[in-house]
């Protein structure tokens, strides 16, 4: 069974600092992996999908990287904002016919101003 | 992008009672829906795979005749949580694939009191 952890669970820093998040899984059989950000009282917005052949993927001033020998993903951020400031979720999805998500527990992140 | 809406975003009800969750996918059609379950400081678990026209498919542990599934159309899937019980409190949410990018209600926070 595909489990995924992300660490750490919350994480400060202040404005315009660039940090990491990261994430890791056990089963490398992936489809593809999701990042992906919670609002409170809101639904997930995916941010970048990395398929199961690439490396990396960018937009604007985030950036994912997957290592799947490794089982490993990060999420980079970079010159963070106050606007930033949400719960990132992991999800790595299975390599079957259906297609189905296995979250992290998340990383709340704040960003001090 | 694409909208997957959920409705009630939050309901209590008494212990006993059922509770129907519905997910609509506003823009696209989705022959295949999912609905998860996160418990508090737990990761989103997949429950079952909603597919148009024809049964739901369950995850181990998940009792189908508790939470009956119905996608009835190929915008609309259902949740039913029957005879709810206090330890049913959890945070539903369902999402529809739309070109390998997943796409996700705001969520239902249901309270059995």
């Amino acid at each position: 069974k595909q489990e995924v952890t992300q660490i750490p669970a919350a994480l400060s820093v202040p404005e315009g600092e660039n940090l990491v998040l990261n994430c890791s899984f056990t089963d490398s059989a992936i489809y593809n992996l999701q990042w992906f950000r919670q609002d409170p009282g809101k639904g997930l917005t995916s941010l970048l999908l990395i398929q199961s052949s690439q490396r990396e993927q960018t937009s604007g001033r985030l950036n994912a990287s997957l290592d799947k020998s490794s089982g490993r993903s990060t999420l980079y951020i970079a010159a963070s904002q106050p606007g930033d400031s949400a719960t990132y979720l992991c999800a790595a999805e299975r390599q079957t016919g259906a297609n189905n998500l296995f979250f992290g527990t998340g990383t709340r992140l704040t960003v001090i101003p | 992008g694409a909208v997957v809406s959920q409705h009630p975003s939050w309901v209590i009800c008494k212990s006993g009672t059922s509770v129907k969750i519905e997910c609509r996918s506003l823009d696209f059609q989705a022959t295949t829906m999912f609905w998860y379950r996160q418990f508090p400081k737990q990761s989103l678990m997949l429950m079952a795979t909603s597919n148009e026209g024809s049964k739901a498919t369950y995850e181990q542990g998940v009792e189908k005749d508790k939470f009956l599934i119905n996608h009835a159309s190929l915008t609309l899937s259902t949740l039913t949580v029957t005879s709810a019980h206090p330890e049913d409190s959890s945070f539903y949410i369902c999402s529809a694939i739309l070109q390998g990018t997943a796409f996700f209600g705001q969520g239902t926070r249901l309270t059995v009191v």
